[in-house]
């Protein structure tokens, strides 16, 4: 079954470590994204990309960094410089702009 | 800067019941309007699209309706059953050139009660 498959669920990290998630999507669609949720906030976006090798700054971009080397891959890395890393991380895919997203399970971020 | 409102932000019914979900948002300038469902600690799955140029879309019991004029979209659940609880949320899209950025409100937290 084609899908997005964000790993792991749950990430335990130190305080001042770097850490990062991995996206993977079986879909063949071109665009990626990166969002995080916190409790009674909507999504707000941190990355997104368009096509391989290429990507742009969402709206929360300080304190994390992706890349997209593969098509189906899109891992992000949030780093000791992001103040508050502790949250629900999502990754989403759509074929296109006008297309639905595709979102991944997840993975919930604990920072202590 | 775009922002969008879902009221009320929780909500819950008797099983059996017809229900609207409310969502609003500040510019009309939008190329599509999503709703999606989120349970528990999970992603979202998209329930529906609708086109800046469409009025409404329909997907089994759920229908979605736009009016962009006014800001306003409304999610409307027929004969609810318990296991459409959850959380709905809908999203805009902007109209940034070749970029889906969505813009999404708070989510309205559904309990269908047996």
């Amino acid at each position: 079954d084609g899908g997005i498959t964000q790993s792991p669920k749950y990430l335990f990290r130190k305080e001042g470590q770097n850490v990062t998630l991995s996206c993977e999507q079986n879909l063949n669609h071109d665009a990626m994204y990166w969002y995080r949720q916190d409790p009674g906030q909507g999504l707000r976006l941190i990355y997104y990309s368009q096509i391989v090798n290429d990507f742009q700054k969402g709206d929360i971009a300080e304190g994390y960094s992706v890349s997209r080397e593969k098509k189906e891959s899109f891992p992000l890395t949030v780093t000791s410089a992001q103040k508050n890393p502790t949250a629900f991380y999502l990754c989403a895919s759509s074929i296109y702009r006008n297309s639905p997203l595709h979102f991944g399970n997840g993975t919930r971020l604990t920072v202590t | 800067k775009q922002e969008v409102t879902q009221i009320p932000a929780a909500l819950s019914v008797p099983e059996g019941e017809n229900l609207v979900l409310n969502c609003s948002f500040t510019d009309s300038a939008i190329y599509n309007l999503q709703w999606f469902r989120q349970d528990p600690g999970k992603g979202l799955t998209s329930l529906l699209l609708i086109q800046s140029s469409q009025r409404e879309q329909t997907s089994g019991r759920l229908n979605a309706s736009l009016d962009k004029s006014s800001g306003r979209s409304t999610l409307y659940i027929a004969a609810s059953q318990p296991g459409d609880s959850a959380t709905y949320l809908c999203a805009v899209n902007t109209p940034e050139e070749g970029a889906q950025k969505l813009v999404f409100g708070q989510g309205t937290r559904l309990t269908i009660n047996p």
